[in-house]
């Protein structure tokens, strides 16, 4: 079957680093994507990894394995306003998306 | 622009009851989709469209019917709600003809059927 897991929830201090991790097995590849949701919003699109290594959006990176069917998130330098969910999702060999669960985020003062 | 605009934001249904989830996008956006979220899971793809009168199904297609016969709309039918159909449902538009592309979602819609 297709899996995607990611942490149920994590928590980081203020102005800190912390790194979002998902591992998954799924029927063929056709891109790794990564959105943020904040509690009672719509999910938001932050990054996407087709080949290995790492993409550097601003605060946000996201790397990618693909002989490891790993990846991750790294939100730097923390605000109070990444407290979200973070949500993992990859493109199969159809081009249809499987989800992870997704990772709360508490960011602590 | 308003992007992908979902309505109702809440709804109680009673069960067996029906009713239509609205989604419209103003993006000129080939793909729409459903999704519902519950907790502990991941999003579930209900059904899909990659064009104007082309549909097909998700992951969770059951209870649930669609019809696109514009661009813009992609309503979702509950024909005769159960209370297993309680979740928040998602609508969501991307660029292109397949889920291959970074989708927008609409603001949600959280139905509870009693």
């Amino acid at each position: 079957g297709q899996n995607i897991d990611q942490p149920t929830e994590m928590t980081a201090t203020e102005g800190a680093i912390v790194q979002i991790n998902c591992t998954y097995q799924t029927s063929g590849f056709n891109g790794l994507f990564w959105y943020q949701q904040h509690a009672g919003e719509a999910p938001t699109f932050l990054s996407y990894n087709v080949l290995d290594g790492l993409e550097e959006k601003g605060r946000f990176s996201s790397f990618l394995s693909r002989s490891k069917g790993y990846s991750y998130l790294l939100l730097k330098e923390l605000q109070m306003k990444d407290s979200a969910s973070y949500l993992c999702a990859v493109m199969d060999s159809n081009y249809q998306l499987i989800w992870g669960a997704g990772t709360k985020l508490i960011i602590k003062p | 622009n308003a992007g992908v605009t979902q309505t109702p934001k809440f709804q109680v249904l009673k069960t067996g009851q029906s009713m239509t989830l609205q989604c419209a996008q103003d993006m000129n956006h080939e793909y729409m989709s459903w999704y519902r979220q519950d907790p502990g899971m991941g999003l579930r793809l209900i059904h899909y469209s990659v064009g104007a009168g082309i549909t097909d199904q998700g992951e969770v297609p059951n209870g649930y019917n669609v019809s696109r016969s514009t661009t813009e709309d992609f309503p979702l039918r509950l024909l005769s709600a159960a209370p297993s159909q309680t979740s928040v449902y998602f609508c969501a538009s991307g660029q292109g003809n397949s889920g291959a592309n970074v989708l927008t979602f609409g603001a949600g819609s959280r139905l509870t059927v009693l």
